[in-house]
Formats: structure tokens, sequence, C-alpha cells
């Protein structure tokens, strides 16, 4: 069971980034997906989820320029950024929910987002 | 600002018994959603230490435990070892913001 991200890098404010999160071992469409993110030297912020039925939420800081998604025959997860600001700096995380008891158990190894 | 309030730093010396709390409000611990609380290591990923209050996944040792009363949570660590230095962050579903939050983590310090 493994969760493997792509897509970070340096990327100027206002610019776009697509971030990626292979799964392999389970099925992403089966359980909750979360992108969580840790700025430099702070604390773990969750930003997003998407259930196994299909709906998201977002953390306010993120609302209308980020947007969640998953590709099933791919089995992969994706987190589209707008609209970047500096403040949008950090390593972001994908990581599995179990809807049956919560907590996120499997962590990818994170991709870091520099917005410069 | 961090929805759930942990202390900044908590410290203990080998073999000796520390607690993290973990306070929230009646949107979220009170409200009854479960607490998952996670260890991170310098540079390394979080990782699943205690989920839905008092379990433990497989693999981690028996000294950490966990519990819940009200609108508060802790995790506690007894026979302290050098390798528990760490970051560790509780997590909860907060009903008002409709979405997963963390607390505000509290490193661990093996004296």
């Amino acid at each position: 069971v493994q969760l493997v991200e792509s897509g970070g890098g340096l990327i100027q404010p206002g610019g776009s980034l697509r971030l990626s999160c292979a799964a392999s071992g389970f099925i992403v469409s089966s359980d909750y997906m979360n992108w969580v993110r840790q700025a430099p030297g702070r604390g773990l912020e969750w930003i997003s989820i998407i259930y196994s039925g299909g709906s998201t939420k977002y953390a306010d800081s993120v609302k209308g320029r980020f947007t969640i998604s998953r590709d099933n025959a791919k089995n992969t997860l994706h987190l589209q950024m707008n609209s970047l600001r500096a403040e949008d700096t950090a390593v972001y995380y994908c990581a599995r929910e179990s809807p049956d008891s919560g907590g996120m158990d499997v962590w990818g190894q994170g991709t870091t987002v520099t917005v410069s | 600002q961090s929805v759930l309030t942990q202390p900044p730093s908590v410290s203990g010396a080998p073999g000796l018994r520390v607690t993290i709390s973990c306070t929230g409000s009646r949107s979220n611990i009170g409200a009854g959603y479960g607490v998952h609380w996670y260890q991170q290591l310098p540079g390394t990923a979080p990782k699943l230490l205690i989920y839905d209050n008092t379990n433990r996944p497989s693999g981690v040792p028996d000294r950490f435990s966990g519990s819940k009363s009200g609108t508060s949570a802790s995790l506690a660590i007894t026979g302290l070892q050098a390798e528990d230095e760490a970051d560790y962050y509780c997590q909860s579903y907060d009903s008002s913001l409709s979405g997963n939050v963390f607390g505000s983590g509290s490193k661990v310090t093996v004296l």
C-alpha cells in the first residue's frame, strides 16, 4: 500500500500547478482521499478531501483556487492549484483516510511547492 | 490559528511518562467526532499513531495510548525513549468548517 506524489516545483505568484498522487495496493475511489500541506517550519494544515462518493470539501484558505479530483482508471489523485500565492509554499502530502475508523493511515512522501 | 489547541512543547526524561493535550470545541471533539494522533519525525511524512480516540494501528507500540473526554483528548507516552523525539499532531473533523482539522502540534523532547 503506497502513495507517491509528483508535480511540485517552483512557480511564480498567480501561476498554476497540478499535483498528482499515484496509489498502489488499494483503490483510491473506495476510500476518502485528502491533501494536507505543511509550510516551512509550521504545522500540518488540511486543505481538501474527496469522498468515495465523489463529493469534495476544501479549507477556506484554498476554496475557489484549488480543485481536488481523481482518475479512477489510473488510480490517481490530483490537486489543481490556481492563482498561487506565496503563502501556498509548502510540502504537499496526499493521505488516505479510512471511511470506517477515520484517521489518515497511508501518506505519500510529499512534494514541495515553492511560490516565488 | 488552529481549531485544535496543543501545547507547543512537552519534555520528559527517558523512561518517564508524558501527556499531550488536544483541546477542541463542541463542533469537533465535543460533537463526538473521533480524534486521531500522528507522529512526525524530522523530514518525514506524518505517521498514524492512534485512530478513533483510543485505537493503535498494527505495529505501534503499546507505550502510546489515547483518551478522550468532553471537548478534549490526550496522547500519553509511557516509558519515554529517545526515538520518541518528534512532533505530534491531533486531528478530528469539524462540522462548522465541514472538513478535517489538525492541532497546532507539540514537540516532544527527551531530556
